[in-house]
């Protein structure tokens, strides 16, 4: 059974990069899977961040495209987000998930980000 | 606002069947298959239904789905206090090239 665990600063600065690690366990990151983010601001609904495949193939939130940018590490057992620029408005719980079936399947427990000065 | 829409709040009492719709449009659910979440507050979504109306490995077969044109349902057969949470449709949308979900709808089992 995959397990991913997301790990990061659970504070970051106004105009400052939002960085976030999905560990993960029991999988391989080349398994032809897609892995992504998505987030969930306080009282609020999912949003999808983006995603990327083993083979560099990226995709995300028209709305984020900007600021947002997921790679996978050189160890290939991690993946990686960045949100740049960040404001209040990313104050958010960030998971990563897996998308076994084609769709976010297996997801992280989750991380607490909180942008204030 | 939400590309996907979903009532707010739903509510129904054990034993009973209870329906969540999520309307969207041709770019979305009229071009691809809808998925269903459950959130218990406090924990990370589960995936409940995908591909319209397939259920992950452990998803009891009270939970199912379905799908006409570019709306979807979501049924919840013997309803029972643990099924209390909130639930997400989802769906790949063509026009925005990426995932989107419903605003989510709170079930309240009375």
């Amino acid at each position: 059974q995959v397990q991913l665990q997301e790990s990061g600063p659970g504070l970051v600065k106004p105009s400052e990069t939002l960085s976030l690690t999905c560990g993960i366990s029991n999988d391989s990151i080349r398994n032809g899977h897609y892995w992504g983010w998505i987030r969930q601001a306080p009282g609020k609904g999912l949003e999808w961040i983006g995603s990327i495949h083993h083979d560099g193939i990226t995709n995300y939130n028209p709305s984020l495209k900007s600021r947002v940018a997921i790679s996978i590490d050189t160890s290939q057992i991690q993946f990686s987000l960045k949100v740049r620029s960040v404001t209040a408005a990313d104050t958010a719980v960030y998971y990563c998930a897996r998308e076994g079936l084609g769709v976010p399947s297996e997801w992280g427990r989750g991380a607490q980000v909180t942008v204030a000065s | 606002q939400s590309v996907l829409t979903q009532p707010p709040s739903v509510s129904g009492t054990p034993g009973q069947r209870v329906t969540i719709s999520c309307s969207g449009s041709n770019s979305n659910i009229g071009g691809n298959t809808m998925n269903w979440y459950q959130q218990v507050p406090g924990t990370a979504p589960k995936l409940l239904i995908y591909s319209n109306n397939e259920r992950p490995s452990g998803v009891p077969d009270r939970f199912s789905g379905s799908k006409s044109g570019t709306s979807a349902s979501l049924a919840i057969s013997g309803l029972q206090s643990e099924d209390e949470a909130d639930y997400y449709c989802a769906s790949w949308d063509d026009s925005l090239n990426g995932y989107v979900f419903g605003g989510g709808t709170k079930l309240t089992v009375l």
